[in-house]
């Protein structure tokens, strides 16, 4: 079984300042571990993910995310908050390509001026 | 190219009514998944359909059921509904069963009065 933690639903940060959305997982198996966004009336857009390649992840709209298997983490970052950017953001786990997909709680990111 | 259209967007039912909500993939997408999505039990895989076939079951009862259509399109249904089963529907697709990134839809909003 897995599953994912998303610590925090509430992050605001000003912005140009550094984005850190916290993610840790669980899984019997080596997971693939996936960033989504969803924005208000919308369905969810996959920003990257993990599939056992390269560890640190490079996703789109500047985001990237690191997956560290001691931590058991995939924290999803961006060096500069931009106002389009508040959203809600879920990390996702799965035992393989063909898997569901096991989400987190969420957490909704308010960017401010 | 398309992306993944759900019918109805919105709608309104009352308790015991049954509602059936529609899925077309993305053209040459064969997979398609369905989630539900709740303020309080958030994103929950409810089953995935592959070349007609139920491939991966959620864990909901048997009120809820699915299927699809030679031409990858998908149909939920929600039989008896309950208050808890207003939610968001999302579905998504994808191009192989093994492989290809999930898109989602922007969802059906069900609310059950």
């Amino acid at each position: 079984a897995q599953s994912v933690t998303q610590l925090g639903s509430h992050v605001s940060v000003s912005e140009g300042a550094l984005v850190l959305l916290r993610c840790n997982y669980s899984s019997s198996v080596p997971p693939y571990l996936f960033w989504y966004v969803q924005y208000p009336n919308q369905g969810l857009q996959l920003l990257l993910k993990y599939t056992s390649a390269a560890t640190l992840v490079k996703g789109i709209n500047g985001f990237e995310a690191e997956f560290k298997k001691s931590e058991t983490s995939f924290h999803l970052t961006k060096p500069s908050a931009h106002m389009s950017d508040a959203a809600e953001y879920f990390c996702a786990v799965s035992t393989g390509t063909a898997s569901k997909l096991t989400f987190g709680t969420g957490t909704r990111l308010q960017v401010t001026l | 190219k398309a992306g993944v259209t759900q019918t109805p967007r919105y709608l309104i039912k009352t308790r015991g009514q049954q509602v059936t909500l529609s899925c077309s993939p993305i053209s040459g997408h064969r997979s398609v998944s369905w989630y539900q999505q709740t303020p309080g039990q958030g994103l929950q895989f409810l089953f995935e359909y592959f070349s007609e076939t139920q491939r991966n079951k959620g864990n909901f009862p048997g009120r809820f059921s699915g299927r699809q259509f030679s031409n990858s399109r998908s149909e939920m249904n929600v039989s008896t509904l309950e208050l808890g089963d207003s939610a968001l529907y999302l579905c998504a697709s994808r191009q192989g069963l093994v492989t290809g990134e999930l898109f989602f839809g922007e969802g059906s909003r069900l609310t059950v009065l």
